[in-house]
């Protein structure tokens, strides 16, 4: 079983539209919960962390539901700008904090 | 700048070379990454150093072997490599503080390896 899930899509998607991905992780003792962002050929950059509160930031918003063991990510109103892979990042502690991704989930944004 | 910078961006190797990768980070943390990312696979740890602390994900090839001189060195010391290791290696570094990464990784630009 995989310990970090995403659909990979691609999520092909009209500017303006809301767009939800979730990811789901296998590690009932994970600790800290991440979005990243990557562009194509680029390196991945932290979106936002992830609070059990849930979390907001401009026309993103992320929750984690830990019964389920699943975290979610909204962009509302998308932008050309914001096509690239979102990657789910959970960490861990095996001695160290493990950070590890999922594939990622693919978003094209057409206008 | 960045602050974390990997040398060579692009390398092209033979399956008898001897190669390093070299990352540094100019960021202050104390902890450094090695990420494998392949086509359509997720970003798959290889090895973390934490503390002066190391720990490595058993799946990695002996033919892959790290060396963190210090908290803003890093390396990746390649030998004899096959072809499926043909990738995008990725360094990060981040902060741990009492024990706890404090999430954010930052990234180099990658390593992007060719094995002939």
């Amino acid at each position: 079983r995989k310990e970090v899930e995403q659909d990979p899509g691609p999520f092909n998607v009209p500017e303006g539209a809301t767009v939800a991905f979730n990811c789901t992780y296998s590690n009932s003792a994970s600790q800290s919960f991440f979005w990243y962002r990557q562009d194509c050929r680029k390196e991945p950059k932290l979106l936002m962390s992830v609070y059990s509160s849930g979390n907001e930031d401009g026309r993103f918003t992320a929750q984690l539901n830990r019964a389920s063991q699943y975290i979610s990510l909204l962009i509302r109103d998308s932008k050309l700008s914001d096509s690239a892979t979102y990657l789910c990042v959970v960490t861990w502690r095996i001695g160290s904090y493990i950070p590890t991704f999922g594939r990622g989930t693919s978003l094209i944004v057409h206008p | 700048e960045t602050g974390v910078t990997q040398t060579p961006r692009h390398l092209v190797m033979g399956m008898t070379n001897k190669k390093s990768l070299k990352c540094e980070q100019h960021l202050g943390h104390n902890a450094m990454y090695w990420y494998k990312q392949s086509a359509k696979k997720p970003l798959e740890l290889m090895f973390v150093y934490s503390l002066e602390e190391r720990v490595e994900n058993n799946s990695v090839p002996s033919r892959f072997s790290p060396e963190c001189p210090n908290s803003s060195h890093l390396f990746l010391h390649l030998h004899t490599l096959q072809p499926e290791d043909s990738a995008l290696y990725l360094c990060a570094s981040s902060q741990v503080l009492g024990g706890k990464n404090t999430g954010e990784l930052f990234f180099g630009e990658g390593s992007r390896l060719t094995v002939l």
